[in-house]
């Protein structure tokens, strides 16, 4: 079953502009990781923040958690053609497997 | 260092075949995962191995399906009898330790295609 779900499913944007996407999840968690995807294949970790943790940055990155309203969001500044890709919120409960949404296609127009 | 290497890349089967698939995990990584991902889907555990520990099963659809881990390091993933809805991106996973903060790295996957 799918914990994290990231909205919107799509997201086009101008090469410069930010690019904002969102994660809802269902049930308590250690910690919210986000991931990158290109291609269809492996997956990279980018940004990790722990349940305790509010906001986080890494450089172009920004992520946020709001534990009360079980949400994430993923802020990239700037964003560069070769952002474009799938992301993925995915939560890491007590079992620490690893639960991920659907993901959201993020294009970035040059 | 290396990272997580997964083999084949690409696997064409006929329905009703066996498969295996295969996981070098990175070097002293003890757990290992395994996921599934179907077109158009998110990705789905299947499989977690921890150090010397049962391994977690609940994420195996059925028991076609299975794992093992040997000697802590490499891992197989094997599809008995084969059905079209196992095709898929199966895509191998390691941490390092038991802190569960520590971020997953992942392989570049093997996609699956059952004819």
């Amino acid at each position: 079953s799918q914990q994290g779900e990231e909205d919107p499913q799509a997201l086009s944007i101008q090469e410069g502009e930010n690019a904002t996407m969102n994660c809802s999840y269902k049930t308590s968690i250690n910690n919210l990781q986000w991931y990158r995807q290109n291609s269809g294949r492996g997956l990279v970790h980018l940004i990790l923040i722990r349940s305790n943790e509010r906001e986080k940055h890494s450089g172009r990155l920004r992520v946020t958690l709001d534990t009360s309203k079980k949400s994430s969001s993923l802020l990239i500044t700037a964003s560069r053609a070769a952002d474009t890709a799938s992301y993925f919120c995915a939560t890491d409960s007590a079992n620490s497997k690893l639960t991920f949404g659907k993901g959201i296609t993020l294009s970035v127009r040059p | 260092g290396a990272g997580v290497s997964q083999s084949p890349s690409n696997k064409v089967t006929e329905k009703g075949k066996d498969v295996e698939l295969r996981c070098d995990p990175i070097s002293g990584h003890t757990a290992l995962y395994w996921y599934r991902q179907s077109l158009g889907q998110g990705l789905e555990f299947l499989i977690y191995f921890q150090g010397n520990s049962a391994p977690d099963k609940s994420g195996l659809p059925s028991d076609r399906f299975s794992a093992e881990r040997t000697g802590g390091s490499v891992s197989t993933l094997t599809i008995q009898r084969t059905q079209q809805e196992d095709s898929a991106v199966y895509l191998c996973a390691s941490r390092s330790g038991t802190i569960v903060s520590y971020e997953q790295y992942f392989g570049p996957g093997t996609r699956l295609t059952v004819t």
